[in-house]
C-alpha cells in the first residue's frame, strides 16, 4: 500500500505565529484531501487537491503529485486551529497520515 | 441529507456480543467508506460501496466484520462476537463519486468491555 508520511507529529504555535505542515507519499495517487480532526473529533474538510495551489482564508495547501508531497499552510493562527490535521490520499485503496497534533496557545 | 450521519454515536457492548452500526450518507453520494480509527491514529480503510456495490472489502481486519448496502443509500457494518482489540472509533464518508472527495459523519465510538 502508500505510505503517508506527515511532519512534523507534534507543533505548538504561540497565536498568530505561522506554519507549515507536510505531507510525503510513496507512490503516485489520484487525488488528496486535507482534514482537520478538531478537540470533538468531528473531521472538518480543509481541501481537496490533487495538484496545484487552494486558498481558503488563512489556510493554503500546495500539492505537488510529480514529487509525491502536499504542503499545508496556516497563517495568523488562532487557538480554534488546534486539533491534528491530517493528510488522506487516494491510490488502489484510501490511506491516511500518520497526522500533525497541533496546539496553538494564546 | 444535508450531512453523513452515523448511529449509535456512543455504543458499549460486552465482549461476544454482535454489534451492528449505521451510515446515512449525504443522499445525492453514490460512494459510501467504512474506516476504523484508533485512539491517536489516522483512520483506516475498511471497506466502500459504489451503490450496492462492494468493490473492495479487503481493509476488514477479519471474518467477523461485514458491511452491507442493500439499496444504495444507507449502509450498515456488523461485528460479530466483539473482542477488546475491535474498541475504536468507527467513520463513514460519502463521496460523489468513486475516489471523489470524501464528507465524514461524527463516527461512532464502541467499547468493548
Amino acid at each position: 500500500g502508500i505510505q503517508v508520511e506527515q511532519s512534523p507529529p507534534d507543533l505548538i504555535l504561540q497565536e498568530g505565529a505561522n506554519s507549515t505542515l507536510r505531507c510525503n507519499f510513496s507512490d503516485s495517487v489520484n487525488n488528496l484531501q486535507w482534514f482537520h480532526q478538531n478537540p470533538w473529533g468531528q473531521l472538518i474538510n480543509l481541501f481537496y487537491i490533487p495538484s496545484g495551489t487552494k486558498q481558503n482564508g488563512r489556510l493554503s495547501a500546495t500539492t505537488v503529485a510529480t514529487e509525491r508531497y502536499s504542503l499545508l499552510y496556516i497563517s495568523s493562527s488562532q487557538t480554534t486551529d488546534s486539533g491534528v490535521y491530517f493528510c488522506a490520499v487516494t491510490g488502489n485503496q484510501f490511506y491516511f497520515g500518520t497526522g500533525t497534533s497541533l496546539t496553538v496557545i494564546p | 441529507g444535508a450531512g453523513v450521519s452515523q448511529s449509535p454515536r456512543y455504543k458499549v457492548t460486552k465482549r461476544g456480543q454482535d454489534v451492528t452500526l449505521r451510515c446515512d450518507p449525504i443522499s445525492s453520494h453514490a460512494t459510501l467508506y467504512w474506516y476504523q480509527q484508533a485512539l491517536g491514529q489516522g483512520p483506516e480503510f475498511l471497506t466502500y460501496f459504489n451503490y450496492e456495490a462492494q468493490p473492495d472489502k479487503s481493509g476488514l481486519p477479519s471474518d467477523r466484520f461485514s458491511a452491507e448496502r442493500p439499496e444504495g443509500s444507507i449502509s450498515t457494518l456488523t461485528i460479530q462476537r466483539t473482542e477488546q482489540r475491535d474498541s475504536a472509533m468507527y467513520r463513514c464518508a460519502s463521496s460523489s463519486r468513486d475516489r471523489g472527495e470524501q464528507y465524514f459523519g461524527p463516527g461512532t465510538r464502541l467499547t468493548v468491555t
